[in-house]
This record gives C-alpha cells, structure tokens and sequence, in this order.
C-alpha cells in the first residue's frame, strides 16, 4: 500500500493493494469525525465516522484512525478496488452547542485506483 | 432511504438575476446546510439551519441569503448573482444532534454568465 503524508490531492495506487489517506483537522474540541466518498456527477456518500472517545473504528474493509494528540485523522481502504476512485473528504464538527452540528470539511483528496 | 432532492442539476444564469436553489429532505431531519464546492477549495459551509425559521451563518455567507419556512424545505438564494458564484452547490441534512452525519443532495451546477 501506498501511505501518504497530510493531506496529499491526489493519491495513485494499484488494483489490490491498500490505500492509506490522511486529513489534518482543526478543531481541538472537535469531537466527531467522518470520511466522505463522492464520486463524479454524485453528491458526497458517508463511509464511516468515529467520536472522540476512539482511537480506531472498523468498517468494511474501511478503517478510520483517530489520533488526537496531533489532530489526525486517516482512512485505511484494503484491497482497494477500481470502485473507490473518488474524492475522499474528512469532516469534523464546528464546535460546541449548535454549530457543532455543522461539519467542516477538508479540502479532499482524490484516490485513483489503476488495474 | 433518506432522499435529499435539489431541484435542479444544472442552472444557467445571468449576472444580477435573483436565483432560486431549492433543496428537500423527506425524513423529518432537524438540520439542513447549504455547501458550495470548487475545486481546490472542498466543501465551504454557506448557511445552516437547525429548525424552521432558524438560521445560522457559516464560513462564506456573503452574497446569500437562506430561507426555511418548512421543515422539509431549505433554500438558498443568490440575490444578486455575480460570476464568482459561479460554483457547484451541495444540499445536506442531519438528524438533531452534533454527532450525526449528513446525506447530501446531488448538487446543483450553477453558471453564472
């Protein structure tokens, strides 16, 4: 697998082998955050989210680590396939009360999966 | 499955028009968010509301104005549009709550000429 450093746009790797995409975010009081697929022409597709009482939270075939001491976030994909090409976005919370329920992005990061 | 509907995918317009995006959720969901996305810039957050007739700005609401007289309905209206707002426009809800995430509308292209 391919492991890139923060934030890298755009991220090549070979059918099978697996992807590592990290995000930097913002917030020290952010305590939700998610991984966002969007595909061409579509709107943005939840993948997986993690709270801030995790370290780790598994998915199919879909890993979010969640390391706080340095604001990190990344998304493991095994055995990625043709199908996950796509934009990948990091989100996290705005911040206490009710802006927290509005999410700030990250700037995206685009995975191109070659046979 | 919720459905969060735009009801355009792609508008032409013309500068100073008063455009029009509209944007439905028909799952009962409190919070509604309107984004604009370009590229290498991702997602901004434009307006939010967490209930009808509530709003709340967010990182760019210059030049935008939002209206939700109904829970399922949350606009965004461009009052003046400019070639800088020129730009794809991405509609998402969430139930109540700050650990929720969002589903998203399939976007709206908008140019304006």
């Amino acid at each position: 697998g391919e492991s890139v450093g923060l934030h890298l746009p755009t991220l090549s790797v070979q059918e099978g082998d697996n992807s590592i995409i990290n995000c930097a975010y913002s917030n020290s009081a952010s305590d939700y955050f998610i991984w966002y697929k969007q595909e061409s022409g579509k709107g943005p597709q939840f993948i997986i989210d993690i709270r801030s009482n995790m370290d780790k939270r598994q998915g199919q075939r879909v890993t979010v680590l969640l390391n706080k001491t340095v604001k990190h976030l990344s998304l493991q994909i095994a055995a990625t396939q043709p199908g996950d090409s796509a934009v990948y976005f990091c989100a996290e919370n705005m911040g206490p009360g009710q802006a927290g329920t509005a999410l700030i992005f990250g700037k995206g990061t685009t995975l191109s999966v070659s046979s | 499955d919720v459905k969060v509907t735009q009801s355009s995918r792609y508008l032409v317009k013309r500068t100073g028009e008063k455009v029009f995006l509209e944007c439905v959720q028909d799952m009962d969901h409190e919070n509604m968010f309107w984004y604009r996305q370009d590229p290498g810039l991702g997602l901004r957050l434009i307006y939010f509301s967490y209930d009808v007739k509530m709003k709340e700005k967010g990182d760019i609401p210059e030049g935008y104005s939002v209206s939700r007289e109904k829970k399922e309905r949350f606009s965004l209206i461009l009052e003046s549009a400019s070639t800088n707002q020129t730009s794809m426009y991405l509609c998402a809800s969430s139930t109540g709550g700050r650990d929720r995430g969002y589903t998203f509308g399939s976007g709206t292209r908008l140019t304006v000429v």
